[in-house]
């Protein structure tokens, strides 16, 4: 089954303990994406990939890094969590190295950060 | 600033009339819309697109329109049916960022 998987779906932390949430996908696409969403604000994109080794900022990037050394994969770190990160975090791919297509989304991570 | 936005934050409907569901945007770089569908508990979910070459897309009961002089677009579905409700997103590409709006609740009533 063509999917993206999110783990953990649920964390709890506190303040300034590192974490990752990880993001694979299983459909070979070169373009995957992180999200957060806040009520009011919707979507916001937090880094992209455009392939393996290439990744940029998006919208609201301060506070997170990337990485991208294997297609499949695109974790998310938080390498000293603060509160306002406390989010719904959302991976995303699609096919082609832009967003130009539909984009196919995990199915979340709840972060509270303490 | 929001470059994309959605000012209804909710709507409710009958069930068989025609849902509208609104998304204005800023930037005229824009070239390409996507609505996505989002139940609770789970990921977005693609519904339909439009390219900017384009005033329409259809596809079964969803039509997205675009409005290009007047940056708008407009997502219809007739009829509305208990399984759409649901939060609907509009989302604008420009390169490879994606920009959301901040997304409209859809109710159908029975």
């Amino acid at each position: 089954e063509a999917q993206v998987t999110q783990n953990p779906r649920y964390l709890i932390t506190v303040t300034g303990k590192k974490l990752t949430v990880t993001c694979s996908q299983n459909m070979n696409h070169e373009y995957m994406s992180w999200y957060r969403q806040d009520p009011g604000l919707g979507l916001r994109q937090i880094y992209y990939s455009m392939n393996v080794e290439v990744t940029d900022k998006g919208d609201v990037p301060e506070g997170y890094k990337v990485s991208r050394k294997e297609k499949r994969n695109f974790p998310l770190i938080l390498e000293s969590p603060s509160p306002n990160q406390t989010s719904l975090y959302f991976c995303a791919s699609t096919s082609g190295t832009s967003a130009y297509n539909e984009q196919f989304f995990g199915p979340g991570t709840r972060l509270t950060v303490l | 600033d929001q470059q994309v936005k959605q000012n209804s934050p909710s709507l409710s409907v009958q069930e068989g009339r025609i849902s509208i569901l609104n998304c204005d945007y800023t930037n005229s770089m824009f070239d390409y819309f996507l609505w996505y569908k989002k139940y609770p508990a789970e990921g977005p979910t693609f519904l339909i697109s439009i390219s900017s070459i384009k005033d329409k897309n259809e596809d079964g009961r969803f039509t997205v329109f675009l409005n290009k002089s007047a940056k708008h677009l407009s997502l219809h579905i007739v009829p509305s049916q208990p399984g759409d409700s649901a939060v609907y997103f509009c989302a604008a590409l420009g390169g490879f960022k994606t920009i959301f709006g901040a997304g409209t609740r859809l109710f159908v009533k029975a």
